[in-house]
């Protein structure tokens, strides 16, 4: 089974704080996502990475930054977290290449984060 | 650029009962995928179906079945005989086929009454 690893389940930070959020797949999946979910606006995608240290803007990159260094590791950066920023963030992975997995994201179990 | 739109924010219906969720989406692809999404309280998302828009058959899981009508940009997810452990929010999500990004709905609430 695929497995994707999110450090934190909750996070409280404060204003102002930089913010790592951390994730692990073992599946040695090519593309890995962070999204952001919010009540009635289902998930929006912050970042994108196709290849270690390779990387594409989503549709609400503004504010967070990500990092890829290793293939099975993601970060998302939050430079300076902010009140607006509180919310459930979302890790995935998937292997574009051919077979029955093809694009299937495979999610972790989200870290709420609450900034104050 | 494209767009999904689920129109029911909540459903509830009682165990064993058949339910169907709806999904529109708007594209002007020819070749593209959808996705059924499941994320039950407190548990991570999984995936639930998905269809390839070239593919005129239905996909069927068990008692998920989706009603795919590609002319008009419609994709509703059946559950029969529908459990307890159905209860979750369900997102239907796009994929273009040359592009690995999802594009989600907002989502349908679904409750299982025993």
């Amino acid at each position: 089974d695929v497995k994707v690893t999110q450090s934190s389940r909750y996070l409280v930070k404060r204003t102002g704080e930089k913010v790592f959020l951390e994730c692990v797949q073992d599946m040695d999946h090519e593309n890995m996502f962070w999204y952001r979910q919010d009540p009635g606006l289902g998930l929006r995608l912050i970042y994108f990475s196709y290849d270690v240290k390779m990387k594409e803007k989503g549709d609400i990159p503004e504010g967070y930054s990500v990092s890829r260094e290793k293939k099975e590791r993601f970060s998302l950066i939050l430079e300076s977290a902010s009140t607006n920023q509180t919310s459930m963030y979302l890790c995935a992975s998937s292997d574009p290449s051919s077979g029955v997995a093809k694009n299937i994201q495979y999610f972790g179990a989200g870290t709420r984060l609450s900034v104050l | 650029a494209q767009t999904v739109t689920q129109s029911q924010p909540e459903m509830s219906v009682q165990e064993a009962e058949t339910v169907t969720l709806s999904c529109t989406y708007d594209t002007s692809e020819n070749n593209y995928y959808l996705f059924w999404y499941k994320q039950p309280p407190s548990r991570q998302m999984i995936l639930v179906i998905r269809q390839e828009a070239y593919k005129q058959q239905n996909a069927t899981e068990n008692r998920f079945s989706v009603n795919f009508q590609k002319a008009a940009k419609s994709f509703s997810l059946k559950i029969s005989d529908s459990q307890l452990g159905d209860t979750a929010m369900y997102f239907c999500a796009f994929m273009k086929h040359s592009n690995y990004q999802l594009i989600w709905g907002a989502g349908t609430k679904l409750i299982i009454k025993p």
